[in-house]
């Protein structure tokens, strides 16, 4: 079975760019989740959508948004890019959602902003 | 704010031996932690998860929680030069915020040849 699955790999942006990233989960995983991971640091939680309905949300601006579509997948949009948005995003799915639902992550997208 | 606290590193150990990583957690409430690996440049892999106090086995990796002190660890057994990599620990909170990870932020591991 294909894992998680991410694209772009890597992508160079502007600031003040927009950015799209998508995520394919693994299949039978309805839960979706993004974190934001600096160099040097853990990952941090943006979102968790679950069956299209986003279940949380970390503490980044409005500048981040994100969906879920009916076959699971995901879009996470980042407006108005600032130079601290330069990091490694993370998708992760999950058979459901809670304590007992371990994450199993894609390879991430890599941002770089000029 | 719920904190997840981890040695930095990097932590160096010989081939062979026994490496133990640890960490500790602020919210005491928290239900599940998770053990990831991260090899440089790469996203985590997941390698344990424990929910009860007291030991996990599994093949060579151990985890170890005790929710009394807030602590829970990993042992490696037979440590070998692949196991080199960060090793970070994730914690979910209790209550209504259990849809979210708390991160710490990774110990770097080293086995030494």
């Amino acid at each position: 079975d294909a894992g998680v699955t991410q694209s772009p790999t890597h992508l160079i942006k502007t600031r003040g760019q927009h950015v799209t990233l998508r995520c394919s989960p693994i299949s039978g995983h309805k839960s979706v989740s993004w974190y934001q991971q600096v160099l040097g640091q853990g990952p941090q939680f943006i979102f968790q959508y679950y069956e299209k309905e986003e279940r949380g949300r970390g503490n980044f601006p409005d500048r981040f948004s994100a969906r879920q579509f009916p076959n699971y997948s995901s879009e996470l949009n980042v407006n108005a890019l600032l130079l601290g948005d330069s990091a490694l995003y993370l998708c992760a799915s999950s058979p459901g959602t809670g304590n007992n639902s371990p994450l199993h992550f894609g390879n991430g997208t890599r941002l770089t902003v000029t | 704010q719920k904190e997840v606290e981890q040695n930095s590193g990097p932590l160096s150990v010989p081939e062979g031996a026994i490496a133990s990583l640890n960490c500790t957690y602020s919210d005491r409430g928290s239900q599940s932690f998770f053990w990831y690996r991260q090899y440089s440049g790469k996203s985590p892999e997941l390698i344990m998860f424990i929910y009860s106090n007291g030991d996990k086995e599994d093949g060579r990796f151990t985890a170890q929680l005790n929710k009394a002190s807030q602590y829970v660890s990993l042992l490696i057994r037979d440590s070998q030069p692949s196991d080199s990599a960060t090793y970070l620990c994730a914690v979910s909170p209790g209550g209504d915020s259990n849809y979210q990870l708390i991160w710490g932020a990774g110990t770097k591991l080293i086995i030494k040849p």
